[in-house]
C-alpha cells in the first residue's frame, strides 16, 4: 500500500523559510516521479512543483520560481520541498503526491505565512 | 498555461439520480505519444484529494462503477450514475499533459 507522509509544516513570517518532508513506502520510490501540490484554506488545488524519478528534471509553477526547491533522497525514500521568502499567499495545505498523473496523495501539512 | 474551465461549481442533486460535470481545457490535452492525460479526482469534506479517473476514462482501482468518465481533445465529462450519500464533495479535473499540471476550479456537489 502506497503511503506519503508530509511534515514540516507550522506557521512562519513572511520572508521566512521552511522545509516540508514526504516520507514515502509502499512502492520504489527511485523509479517514481514526486511532486508536491497546494490548496489555500476554502480554494482549490494549484501544482506546485514535480520531480522525475530520474533526477533529471525538476517543474515549478511561475508564482514560486526562484523560490523553492525541489528535491529527493532516494535512499531515505523522501521528497523535499524547500521553501523561502515565503509570502502570506503561500499559506495552503501541501500535499505530497506520485506520479505525473497524481495517482496517490498524502494527507497533507498546513503551511502559514503570517505576522 | 492551460486553463481548465469546470461546470457547474455547484451541482445540488438528488439522492439516486445523475450528475454530470463537465471539464473543458484552453488546450488539446493530447500528448505526442497518443495519450490523453486528463485526470478526476474527489474531494470529500476534511479529507485528502483521491484521483478516480485517470486518462479519460479509467477508473482507479475500489472506484465505484457509478463514476465514468468520457470525452475527447478539449471537452471532458465526468458521470455519477446514481448519486449516493457518500459523493458528496467536490470534484476536480486535471490535466497532466502540459506543464504545469493544471485543475479545473471544483464542482462542489451537494445533496438535495
Amino acid at each position: 500500500e502506497v503511503q506519503l507522509l508530509e511534515s514540516g509544516g507550522g506557521l512562519v513570517q513572511p520572508g521566512g523559510s521552511l522545509r516540508l518532508s514526504c516520507a514515502a513506502s509502499g512502492f520504489t520510490f527511485s523509479y517514481s516521479t514526486m511532486s508536491w501540490v497546494r490548496q489555500a484554506p476554502g480554494k482549490g488545488l494549484e501544482w506546485v512543483s514535480g520531480f522525475s524519478g530520474n533526477g533529471l528534471s525538476t517543474f515549478y509553477v511561475d508564482s514560486v520560481k526562484g523560490r523553492f526547491t525541489i528535491s529527493r533522497d532516494n535512499s531515505m525514500n523522501t521528497l523535499y520541498l524547500q521553501m523561502n521568502s515565503l509570502r502570506a499567499e503561500d499559506t495552503a495545505v501541501y500535499y505530497c503526491v506520485k506520479d505525473w498523473q497524481a495517482g496517490d496523495w498524502g494527507q497533507g501539512t498546513l503551511v502559514t505565512v503570517s505576522s | 498555461d492551460v486553463v481548465m474551465t469546470q461546470s457547474p461549481l455547484s451541482l445540488p442533486v438528488t439522492l439516486g439520480q445523475p450528475a454530470s460535470i463537465s471539464c473543458r481545457s484552453s488546450q488539446s490535452l493530447v500528448y505526442s505519444d497518443g495519450n490523453t492525460y486528463l485526470n478526476w479526482f474527489q474531494q470529500r469534506p476534511g479529507q485528502s484529494p483521491r484521483r478516480l479517473i485517470y486518462k479519460v476514462s479509467n477508473r482507479d482501482s475500489g472506484v465505484p462503477d457509478r463514476f465514468s468518465g468520457s470525452g475527447s481533445g478539449t471537452d471532458f465529462t465526468l458521470i455519477i450514475s446514481r448519486v449516493e450519500a457518500e459523493d458528496v464533495g467536490v470534484y476536480y479535473c486535471m490535466q497532466g499533459t502540459h506543464w504545469p499540471r493544471t485543475f479545473g476550479q471544483g464542482t462542489k456537489v451537494e445533496i438535495k
